[in-house]
């Protein structure tokens, strides 16, 4: 059973940083590619970035570019992302998804997804 | 970027009713189209992906068509659990853009 939980959530000041991680299990890890998404409060759904299973190849939406930074542990079956500068508009739930297949230069469609953490930016 | 469009924004429907949600792509995706489902404080859920293939496990009241621009969730006949917010989001190419969502809740 594919399972994916994600942590590190919390409260943090605007201008802080926070690291998620989202632990999977349930299949080969470094053999599909994984993404985070995020959900402002009563919002829509926002792609946030995408890695290969090789851990190259991370692509990030414009509004986090610059500032987070994805990254995978394969020998840990772990995937992060790392948040600096955070910003009230950054105030979501993130959820990490694993991708339908590999790829390293096309999206895939997520096909399982954790439930989420939540990250509050405010002062 | 690739912009998506749903609509209605919300449908207010009964158990049993046909529903049909419309996702346009602001250029052509061919088929790389999928549909989740979202039900609240829950994560979403894959429906169907390539436009019109049901993902593993998923009612085959589901259904999908569409290429190019225009596409199309259908739900043949509602059932209580599938009240919920239905999104698109293409994956042609990156950032794979979501659409707004539509919300399906009961008459």
């Amino acid at each position: 059973e594919v399972q994916l939980l994600e942590s590190g959530g919390g409260l943090v000041q605007p201008g802080g940083s926070l690291r998620l991680s989202c632990a999977a299990s349930g299949f080969t890890f470094s053999t599909y590619a994984m993404r985070w998404v995020r959900q402002a409060p009563g919002k829509g759904l926002e792609w946030v970035s995408d890695i290969s299973g090789s851990g190259g190849y991370p692509y990030y939406a414009d509004s986090v570019k610059g500032r987070f930074t994805m990254s995978r542990d394969n020998s840990k079956n772990t995937l992060y992302l790392q948040m600096n500068s955070l910003r009230a508009e950054d105030t979501a739930v993130y959820y990490c998804a694993k991708g339908a297949y590999d790829s390293s230069d096309h999206p895939t469609p997520g096909d399982y997804w954790g439930q989420g953490t939540l990250v509050i930016v405010s002062s | 970027d690739i912009q998506m469009t749903q609509s209605p924004s919300s449908v207010s429907a009964s158990v049993g009713d046909r529903v049909t949600i419309t996702c346009r792509a602001s250029q052509g995706i061919s088929s790389w189209l999928v549909w989740y489902q979202q039900k609240p404080g829950k994560a979403p859920k894959l429906l169907i992906y390539a436009a019109s293939s049901l993902q593993s496990g998923v009612p085959s009241r589901f259904s999908g068509s569409g290429s190019g621009t225009d596409f199309t969730l259908t739900i043949s006949s509602l059932q209580p659990e599938d009240f919920a917010t239905y999104y698109c989001q293409q994956v042609n190419s990156f950032p794979p853009t979501f659409g707004p969502g539509t919300k399906v809740d009961i008459k």
